[in-house]
């Protein structure tokens, strides 16, 4: 069973502040999704990564695929307080056919 | 922009009961996706779909479970008999499946409470 681990589980920070949140397996993913999900709703895709090293940006937010596509971060530059909710990776571990996810980071940014 | 949805958004049934979840996948998806998440905890797979034919599940997805598509376009999750713990979010999730484009869309979920 692969597993993902994200770090760290919770996490509240000031408005403007950086932040990195990790997500880690010891099995190799054929892609990588990151999404976001608030109280009540489902997840919300925010980037899919494929290459091993890959870096992807989304205004401020980055993300980057390990080399051996076994791991991922997240990273936010001056967070503000709309950034707020869980952060979810998930693997795709059979091109299609599963996607696991990670247990998620809270994270939340106070004005 | 197209959209997974899903009905009902809350249902409430008694132990015992049967339930049918029901979703309508982004049209030119080709692998659709049943996970469930209890209350405060992770987002589990239960299921994925494709060719008209189940293509993994979990352990989670025993005999209580099982998956329709039974038209063109709707994709049914049944729990048959229902227990207090099968109470979680279910969330449908459609994709097209190929490596480039591997990501998942999801609905916003069915809330089921066993009473």
């Amino acid at each position: 069973t692969q597993l993902l681990e994200q770090s760290p589980q919770f996490l509240s920070i000031q408005e403007g502040e950086n932040l990195t949140v990790y997500c880690n397996s010891s099995s190799v993913f054929s892609s990588l999704q990151w999404y976001r999900q608030e109280p009540g709703e489902g997840p919300v895709l925010l980037v899919t990564v494929v290459t091993g090293g890959e870096v992807k940006k989304l205004k401020r937010l980055t993300f980057q695929f390990g080399d051996a596509r076994k791991d991922s971060s997240l990273h936010i530059t001056a967070a503000q307080p709309g950034d707020t909710g869980l952060y979810l990776c998930a693997g795709d571990t059979a091109y299609g056919q599963n996607f696991v996810f990670g247990p998620g980071t809270r994270l939340s940014v106070l004005p | 922009e197209p959209e997974v949805t899903q009905t009902p958004s809350h249902q409430v049934t008694q132990m015992g009961q049967e339930v049918i979840l029901r979703c309508v996948p982004i049209s030119n998806h080709l692998y659709f996706y049943w996970y469930r998440q209890i209350l405060g905890q992770k987002v589990e797979f239960l299921v994925s779909f494709y060719n008209n034919e189940i293509s993994e599940k979990s352990e989670i997805f025993d005999d209580q479970f099982s998956v329709e598509r039974p038209d063109g376009s709707n994709f049914t999750l049944k729990i048959r008999s229902t227990k207090l713990e099968d109470s979680a979010m279910y969330f449908c999730a459609s994709g097209r499946g190929r490596r480039e484009t591997g990501e998942l869309f999801f609905g916003e979920g069915s809330r089921l409470t066993v009473l």
